[in-house]
């Protein structure tokens, strides 16, 4: 089975932009969660989603967005873009019925100039 | 607010003897742990994990340890190899709910 597959793997914004990330799970995950990782701070958990509605959500800003399609891919968004959300975005995926093991993709690095 | 605590940021240890990494969780919902490895420029990669009814659980080289009166963790890896160098994260979820993880320790082993 493929992995995860998160595109694009770099990408440069500058502030005030908005930046859309997506993410394709392993086939046969309905489950698709975003994190953040920062040195320092580990990864903060974004949102998940699972068959299309979001399940749970992080303590972050309304400016962090997601959602996800019929066929288990995932995007997220960042509108309005600050320096402080240069990071690694990183999209894990689960299969709900093979317990809570979470499988990632390699992550997409934002840098915010 | 951080639920899972790695408190030693780096490690360094030598080849052939035990690495040990230490978690700390202050949620008492949590009911499964994880562990994960990360090199850089990729994404975790699970190692091992461990659910509340346990209190020890070993793959080859790796032991995870829980003590859920302390709400601590940690894992064991012996003997320590330079491959073994990466960033550790622990990670706990409740049931129905996100997984949290801790901030990382980078461990490095030399040879």
């Amino acid at each position: 089975k493929a992995g995860v597959t998160q595109t694009p793997r770099y990408l440069i914004k500058t502030r005030g932009q908005q930046v859309t990330l997506s993410c394709s799970p392993i086939s046969g995950h309905r489950s698709v969660s975003w994190y953040q990782q920062t040195p320092g701070q580990g990864l903060q958990f974004l949102f998940e989603y699972f068959s299309e509605t979001q399940r749970n959500k992080g303590n972050f800003p309304g400016r962090f967005s997601g959602r996800q399609f019929s066929n288990s891919r995932s995007e997220m968004n960042v509108s309005t873009l600050e320096l402080g959300d240069s990071a690694l975005y990183l999209c894990a995926s689960r299969d709900v019925r093979g317990g809570e093991k979470l499988f990632f993709g390699s992550g997409t690095q934002l840098s915010v100039l | 607010d951080q639920q899972v605590k790695q408190n030693s940021p780096s490690l360094s240890v030598q080849e052939g003897r035990i690495s040990i990494l230490n978690c700390d969780y202050t949620n008492s919902m949590f009911d499964y742990f994880l562990w994960y490895k990360k090199y850089p420029a990729e994404g975790p990669t699970f190692l091992i994990s461990i659910s509340s009814i346990k209190d020890k659980n070993e793959d080859g080289r790796f032991t995870v340890f829980l003590n859920k009166s302390a709400k601590h963790l940690s894992l064991h890896i012996v003997p320590s190899q330079p491959g073994d160098s990466a960033v550790y994260f622990c990670a706990a979820s409740a049931f129905n709910n996100d997984m949290r993880f801790g901030a990382g320790t980078r461990l490095t082993v030399k040879p």
